[in-house]
């Protein structure tokens, strides 16, 4: 069975600074696709960025990136220029290509600090 | 903006009583999951439909939970009887079921078992 890894429960990081969030997986598939997700006090679920396993070329999207690490079965997400609304928990996720089932990791509770 | 729609918001209850919350995907979309947030365990898997059919229930103690999608526009999640133990935030999200099509999510019930 598929299973994710947020090693991370906590973290803090000074505004403006970077950040990286770490999320290991197993499984034993070739085709499947890796998530982030934010969640805010608001408790709203906001995806961050995604990722194809079949493309080694990492992820962007603005201040977020992640370090795709296929044979390790790693991916990391890296918060650049942090702000205060970064405050959130974040989820790693992995959706299976077949049968279509997301997978989430226990979270990582990230504080950015003024 | 299309929204999963989750009811109610917040429930209260004492052990033993029956629970049901309700769930109303993105039209569209063919694929529901049910989640629970606690502390420990992050984002449980707890069920999930594609085409309105069971896919997977693996992760929902079936002795007092139950999972139906009655039609592509209602799901719900019954608990019965209650459990101080069930407290928690139970998620409803869709998605398009294809490709990496990310998840949509409600903005979550948060159940407490008194």
């Amino acid at each position: 069975a598929q299973t994710v890894t947020q090693s991370q429960p906590e973290m803090s990081v000074q505004e403006a600074e970077t950040v990286t969030l770490s999320c290991t997986y197993d499984t034993s598939e070739n085709n499947y696709y890796l998530f982030w997700y934010k969640q805010p006090p608001s408790r709203q679920m906001i995806l961050v960025i995604r990722q194809e396993a079949y493309k080694q070329q990492n992820a962007t999207e603005n201040r977020f990136s992640v370090n795709f690490q296929k044979a390790a079965k790693s991916f990391s997400l890296k918060i650049s220029d942090s702000q205060l609304g970064d405050t959130a928990m974040y989820f790693c996720a992995y959706l299976t290509s077949g049968t279509y089932k997301y997978i989430f990791g226990t979270g990582t509770r990230l504080k950015v600090l003024a | 903006d299309a929204r999963v729609t989750q009811t109610p918001r917040h429930k209260v209850t004492e052990m033993g009583q029956e629970v049901t919350m309700r769930c109303q995907p993105i039209l569209g979309h063919n694929t529901v999951f049910w989640y629970r947030q606690t502390m420990m365990q992050g984002l449980e898997l707890l069920a999930y439909f594609r085409n309105r059919a069971p896919l997977d229930d693996s992760g929902m103690p079936k002795d007092r939970f139950s999972a139906e999608m009655p039609d592509a526009t209602l799901a719900t999640l019954k608990i019965q009887p209650s459990e101080p133990r069930d407290s928690a935030v139970y998620f409803c999200a869709s998605a398009q079921g294809v490709d990496n099509s990310p998840l949509h999510f409600g903005n979550g019930t948060r159940l407490t078992v008194t």
